[in-house]
């Protein structure tokens, strides 16, 4: 069974630019959630879909991140514009569904703002 | 928002040697997950926890839900390098949606 695809593994962006990240979940799965891990921390929740709908993004800075899963399989995360601080790993994970205690991970894609 | 606080923040062991490692949280869980992260990839499930005082192993490792379901830890018995890595611990509460990490405990086994 293939995992959590993540795309690009790498990006270096300057301050104020804009940057996409993308994630395919494993096939079948109708939850998926996009994490921040910045360095010597813990994964942080941004935002969590069940199929095509938003179940909680109370964490997303909305001011400058989105996402969206438009036909409920892949997504894509964007910061418009970046700052330093949201230098990070982003990981995407995915469950069977909400009430699924499993969330399975992507490898991440590490975010380096300059 | 939920905290988890997960202690030690690193540990350096000699192979064979026990380890342990907890998690405490502000508010109760109704499960609780023990993650491993190696260097460059995510974090990827070993123990799952679904009842107080419910006590699980897999293979070397043993984990327990404490019983006030605000805390948890995990064991690594006979530790080898290949143990070394970042653990994880995560809870869901009784809403059931979020999935909370604590700090991260940073294992390094010396040979």
């Amino acid at each position: 069974e293939a995992g959590v695809a993540q795309s690009p593994r790498y990006k270096i962006i300057e301050k104020r630019q804009s940057v996409a990240f993308w994630c395919n979940p494993i096939s079948g799965h109708a939850t998926l959630y996009w994490y921040q891990q910045i360095l010597g921390q813990g994964p942080k929740l941004l935002i969590q879909f069940q199929n095509n709908g938003v179940v909680d993004d109370s964490q997303l800075p909305k001011d400058r991140f989105s996402a969206e899963r438009l036909k409920g399989v892949d997504s894509t995360l964007k910061i418009q514009p970046a700052k330093l601080e949201d230098s990070a790993v982003y990981l995407c994970a995915s469950s069977p569904d909400t009430g699924s205690t499993e969330a399975f991970f992507g490898q991440g894609t590490r975010l380096t703002v300059v | 928002g939920q905290q988890l606080n997960q202690s030690p923040q690193s540990m350096f062991i000699q192979e064979g040697e026990d380890v342990s490692m907890n998690c405490t949280s502000s508010s109760i869980f109704n499960t609780w997950l023990w993650y491993k992260q190696d260097p460059g990839e995510g974090p990827v499930l070993l123990i799952a926890l679904y009842k107080a005082g419910e006590l699980t192993s897999n293979g070397r490792l043993t984990a327990q839900f404490g019983i006030t379901r605000k805390d948890s830890f995990l064991n690594i018995s006979a530790s080898i390098p290949s143990d070394v890595g970042i653990y994880f611990c995560a809870g869901r509460d009784n809403a059931g949606n979020m999935l909370t990490f604590g700090g991260g405990t940073r294992l390094m086994v010396k040979p």
